[in-house]
């Protein structure tokens, strides 16, 4: 089983909906998690963190269950720029290190 | 520019040859991290460096790979007689302690 699973996606929807994304961790000693965002051939950029609370950032609102090991990204009143890869990343303690566990990510297209 | 940087961005290189990548980090960052990722997947972690220590280095760095951090600052990744599955994008983060990683543009590696 993968550390870190995501919905295989793609996921392609037309401007203006609402999309949601899923993720799953295997380690129940993880501290830290993250949504990257990532473009073609570019590098991963921090989205938001996600807290226990759940947190929003405009149209996107993050939610963690600790509980279920599961952790879920929300994208209202969607973009053509939100069109990208969603990489959910869980900070994992390793041995003496904490590394950060990336799943595969999920490709989003919105539609015009 | 005060990112994170990673020379060269590309390298096509013949089959076994050796190839070495260098990364620059945020400058006050002491953590860093090599990642590689392939087409459709989320970046795997290789190994990641506090200071000048290697405190953890995955079983996919198989012994042809060494990463070296030799004053604490910026990192060298080499690959000794490379293979065809080696080719692949080759990330640099870099972190502070309970900080988001911030990734440098990559090193995309062809192995012909």
């Amino acid at each position: 089983r993968k550390e870190v699973e995501q919905d295989p996606g793609p996921f392609n929807v037309p401007e203006g909906a609402t999309v949601a994304f899923n993720c799953t961790y295997s380690n129940s000693a993880s501290q830290s998690f993250f949504w990257y965002r990532q473009d073609c051939r570019k590098e991963p950029k921090l989205l938001m963190s996600v807290y226990s609370s759940g947190n929003e950032d405009g149209r996107f609102t993050a939610q963690l269950n600790r509980a279920s090991q599961y952790i879920s990204l929300l994208i209202r009143d969607s973009k053509l720029s939100d069109s990208a890869t969603y990489l959910c990343v869980v900070n994992t303690p390793s041995g003496s290190a904490r590394q950060l566990t990336f799943g595969s990510g999920t490709q989003l297209t919105v539609l015009p | 520019d005060t990112g994170v940087s990673q020379n060269p961005r590309h390298k096509i290189t013949k089959r076994g040859q050796n190839v070495t990548f260098r990364c620059d980090p945020i400058s006050e960052h002491n953590r860093l991290y090599w990642y590689r990722q392939t087409l459709g997947q989320g970046p795997e972690f290789l190994t990641y460096f506090q200071n000048e220590a290697q405190l953890e280095k995955s079983r996919l760095l198989s012994d042809r790979f060494s990463a070296e951090r030799p004053k604490g600052s910026f990192s060298t990744l080499e690959i000794q007689r490379t293979e065809q599955g080696d080719s692949a994008m080759y990330l640099c983060a870099s972190s502070t302690q309970g900080s988001e990683a911030f990734f440098g543009q990559g090193t995309r590696l062809t192995v012909v």
